[in-house]
């Protein structure tokens, strides 16, 4: 079976600040890692994935995520936020064909 | 490319009634999957569709049930909606890959809209 567990329900940061979402999963094998963004009344877009290449995944709009096995992690940063980021953002795992299984997902809020 | 479309946008039902939610896929994808994301919560897997039949399925009974067109497009039925049936209803598309007839994984899902039904 595989879980997803975002920390942190709703996260506040600064304009221009450093965002960092938390992600840990389990697995039973290696998995496939994703990073979903959702505005408001819309679908999800994808930021960025981890298909075990490299450990740090660069994805749209400046933000990246570090696969780390050892802390089964794969948290998603951004150096400075925009206003633009404020949305819904969900870590999700899946092994192989299989469906996603999402986290619950994290409010990111922008204060200006 | 219009991406991966929904239809209706919204909806309202009454408790034991039936609805159908239809997604048209990303085009050159093969394979639909559903996904239930009720408020505040994030989107749980119903069940995935590839060459029109039922691959894999997620933890939601059989009154949830669908279709797969041999255009790609899909459809999702509900029967006897209940009140916490109440959700954006998601649709993704995606390519299967596989090897010597085995399916091991799949290229990017692109995700639709999504249908917001509400039971009253």
């Amino acid at each position: 079976a595989q879980s997803v567990t975002q920390l942190g329900s709703h996260v506040s940061v600064s304009e221009g600040a450093l965002v960092l979402l938390r992600c840990n999963y389990s697995s039973s094998v290696p998995p496939y890692l994703f990073w979903y963004v959702q505005y408001p009344n819309q679908g999800l877009q994808l930021l960025l994935k981890y298909t075990s290449a490299a450990t740090l995944v660069k994805g749209i709009n400046g933000f990246e995520a570090e696969f780390k096995k050892s802390e089964t992690s794969f948290h998603l940063t951004k150096p400075s936020a925009h206003m633009s980021d404020a949305a819904e953002y969900f870590c999700a795992v899946r092994r192989g064909a299989d469906g996603l299984t999402f986290g619950k997902g994290t409010h990111l809020i922008i204060q200006p | 490319d219009a991406g991966v479309t929904q239809s209706p946008t919204h909806l309202i039902k009454t408790r034991g009634q039936q609805v159908t939610l239809r997604c048209s896929p990303k085009s050159g994808h093969d394979t639909v999957s559903w996904y239930q994301q009720a408020l505040g919560q994030g989107p749980q897997f119903i069940f995935q569709y590839y060459e029109e039949e039922e691959r894999q399925r997620g933890n939601f009974p059989d009154r949830f049930s669908g279709h797969q067109f041999p255009n790609y497009s899909s459809e999702l039925n509900v029967n006897a909606l209940l009140l916490g049936d109440s959700a954006l209803y998601l649709c993704a598309s995606s390519t299967l890959l596989g090897t010597s007839g085995i399916l091991i994984s799949y290229n990017e899902q692109f995700f639709g809209p999504g249908t917001r039904l509400t039971v009253l």
